[in-house]
């Protein structure tokens, strides 16, 4: 089956800085990615995604790239901001005949960006 | 357009006892998805219905079941509550699987 290997948590950082999530995965075929956000209290929120090698997906500052040859999909921002403060998932789901898998999801990765 | 909207959003229920957790897809979405997110973790898929039929299901015993309704809203039904099955549950929606929405949850203890 399908798997998410994120880096722990908790990250801390300072305003304005670069940030790194890392993300791998197992999946057989050609699987699509994403990144999620969630915030205290609340559900999930579609942050970006790519559904095919080479792709990149962007949103909000936010980027990363699917690479098929090392199964990463990193998650990258130049300038952090407080208000990016967070629970950051990265997902992979394959769609596998005619019925759908649900998305397998890393285990989270808390950012904790400080003023 | 509305969003995903989950109810309650918070309960609390005795060991053994049953609960209906329930759903309201995005307009225009045919899909519903149901995770469950234990504390610090990530979601766990539990199952998907496409269009009343459920096409996907995930490692969970089948005390754990759903309907999804014409309108497609959907219920999760969990039987012999266990304390384990203590976390967040999640509804997500989405047209043909593809591009999902996430309600806020629903948190439920068991004590």
């Amino acid at each position: 089956g399908n798997s998410v290997t994120q880096m722990e948590g908790p990250v801390t950082l300072s305003e304005e800085a670069f940030l790194t999530i890392n993300c791998t995965y197992t999946a057989t075929g050609y699987p699509s990615l994403f990144w999620y956000v969630q915030y205290p209290g609340e559900g999930l929120q579609l942050l970006l995604k790519a559904t095919k090698a080479d792709d990149k997906g962007s949103n909000k500052g936010f980027e990363a790239t699917y690479r098929k040859e090392t199964t990463s999909f990193h998650l990258e921002k130049g300038s952090v901001q407080v208000s990016d403060s967070a629970v950051y998932f990265c997902a992979v789901r394959h769609r596998s005949g005619g019925g759908a898998d649900g998305l397998t999801f890393g285990k989270g990765t808390h950012l904790i960006i400080q003023p | 357009e509305t969003g995903v909207t989950q109810s309650p959003t918070h309960l609390i229920k005795t060991r053994g006892q049953q609960v209906t957790l329930r759903c309201s897809s995005q307009s225009g979405h045919n899909t519903v998805s149901w995770y469950q997110q234990a504390l610090g973790q990530g979601p766990q898929f539990i199952f998907q219905y496409y269009r009343e039929e459920e096409n996907g299901r995930g490692n969970f015993p089948p005390r754990f079941s759903g309907l999804q309704f014409p309108n497609y809203s959907s219920e999760l039904n969990v039987n012999a509550l266990e304390l384990d099955d203590s976390a967040l549950y999640l509804c997500a929606s989405s047209l043909d699987a593809w591009g999902y929405t996430f309600g806020s949850g629903t948190r439920l203890t068991v004590v």
